[in-house]
């Protein structure tokens, strides 16, 4: 697709049980990154993915939250045994990770349109 | 790590101009980036700075001074739609998970 792709767009779940989030990034971007977005907040930095180097788990809040990505292409996060604080937009960008790749490749985060989750 | 500060909310007028300012503390800083997010909505890119001095774009300027660590987003002939939240974003390579942003400024628009 031409943009930044995320499922559900919402979610509704049970507290304890698991969500599964999906995002499928921009063709050919490398870099893709996970937020949690609180109503009336700023976005909260979760992971990193960068090519095929380590991601960055370092915005993780818990080990309740893990992430993969296959290759370059889709990522999916998951959240284990969710509690009500879990509720939020979780908000997955894509960009070239333009640092150092040429003049005019500013590498902006390009972002899909969330997936709200709401843990009762 | 970094911090990434900027006002909380902010209110102006329909016509007039606006400026929101950013600061910010890093050790490996590769660009300053402006997103706007309507309420609801995803943040969109409006605005890169990587080099010292002002960005023009239409309505939209922006501004960077790395030694002070400081930056601006101006709007000017403001209208009812520029209401939204304005978010600072900070590259920093000394850091793999390099894109880091402030909590915005929520910006209102009267008439």
């Amino acid at each position: 697709g031409a943009g930044v792709s995320q499922s559900p767009s919402n979610k509704v779940t049970e507290k304890g049980k698991d969500v599964e989030l999906r995002c499928d990034p921009i063709s050919g971007h490398t870099a893709l990154y996970w937020y949690r977005q609180r109503l009336g907040q700023g976005l909260e930095f979760l992971i990193y993915f960068q090519g095929n180097s380590a991601p960055d788990k370092s915005g993780l809040p818990s080990d309740r939250f893990s992430a993969e990505r296959t290759g370059e292409s889709v990522s999916t996060l998951t959240i284990q045994r969710t509690q009500q604080e879990d509720s939020a937009v979780y908000l997955c960008a894509s960009s070239t990770r333009g640092a150092g790749a040429g003049w005019g490749n500013t590498g902006e985060l390009f972002f899909g349109e969330g997936s709200r989750l709401t843990v009762l | 790590g970094q911090n990434i500060d900027q006002p909380t909310e902010m209110t102006a007028t329909e016509g007039a101009i606006v400026q929101i300012n950013c600061t910010y503390q890093t050790s490996g800083f590769n660009g300053l980036f402006w997103y706007q997010q309507h309420a609801g909505e995803a943040p969109t890119f409006l605005s890169y700075n990587v080099l010292d001095g002002l960005e023009e774009k239409g309505r939209f300027s922006s501004f960077l001074s790395r030694s002070k660590g400081y930056s601006y987003l101006l709007l000017k002939e403001l209208q009812m739609k520029d209401s939204a939240s304005y978010l600072c974003a900070v590259r920093d390579l000394s850091s793999l998970g390099d894109m880091r942003f402030g909590a915005g400024t929520r910006l209102t628009v009267k008439p």
